[in-house]
């Protein structure tokens, strides 16, 4: 089945730095999406992407769908303290999402 | 996006004992609902995909008679956990929508 591999599992920030955080498909997908999860709450969906190549912006956020549609990133820069949570991204096909492992963001002011 | 609420938020309940967990979509005419299982600083994984008015599918691996699912309105759908032991302890949260899912606030269940 379909598999979605996330990259790194936690990730420590200075406040102020840049970091990425990367998912891999096992199969081509019909979109992606990011959702984002803070601390002892639940999944709020960020964005999503369907088209080949595309870029999405959300403020500080950028979002990448790759061309062969079975890998996406989420850059972060300038990062502040309100960005700490899990981040997870989700491969969509046949209207089933399957989430990454899911990168946990800690910040060092 | 679509309002979902979840009840009850927290539970905790002996060893073969049943709980019953709601999930409500408020603003949105749900004929699928989607729940969700994660254990402490894991993934979502889905569980099943429950259907108004039809049964629910479940994912490979995930006991049907152990998880008892029903959705009888647009609005409600309710997931049984039965006979719940330790290895039940969990955080099950629900989803609605097609493509994009907007979350319930999950439900903490710890067995003893």
């Amino acid at each position: 089945g379909q598999q979605v591999m996330q990259i790194p599992q936690y990730q420590h920030v200075q406040e102020g730095e840049d970091f990425t955080t990367y998912c891999n498909s096992s199969t081509t997908l019909s979109n992606i999406q990011w959702y984002k999860q803070r601390p002892g709450g639940h999944p709020v969906f960020l964005i999503q992407l369907v088209k080949s190549g595309e870029v999405k912006k959300q403020k500080r956020l950028t979002f990448q769908f790759g061309e062969a549609k079975k890998n996406s990133s989420l850059h972060i820069t300038a990062t502040q303290t309100t960005d700490v949570g899990t981040y997870f991204c989700a491969g969509a096909n046949d209207y089933k999402l399957s989430f990454g492992a899911g990168t946990t963001v800690t910040v060092r002011a | 996006g679509a309002v979902v609420s979840q009840h009850p938020s927290r539970v905790i309940c002996k060893s073969g004992t049943s709980v019953k967990i709601e999930c409500r979509s408020l603003d949105f005419q749900a004929t699928t609902m989607f729940w969700y299982r994660q254990f402490p600083k894991k993934s979502l994984m889905l569980m099943a995909t429950s259907n108004e008015g039809s049964k629910a599918t479940y994912e490979q691996g995930v006991e049907k008679d152990k998880f008892l699912i029903n959705h009888a309105s647009l609005t409600l759908s309710t997931l049984t956990v039965t006979s719940a032991h330790p290895e039940d302890s969990s955080f099950y949260i629900c989803s609605v929508g097609w493509e994009t899912q907007y979350f319930g606030p999950g439900t903490r269940l710890l067995v003893l």
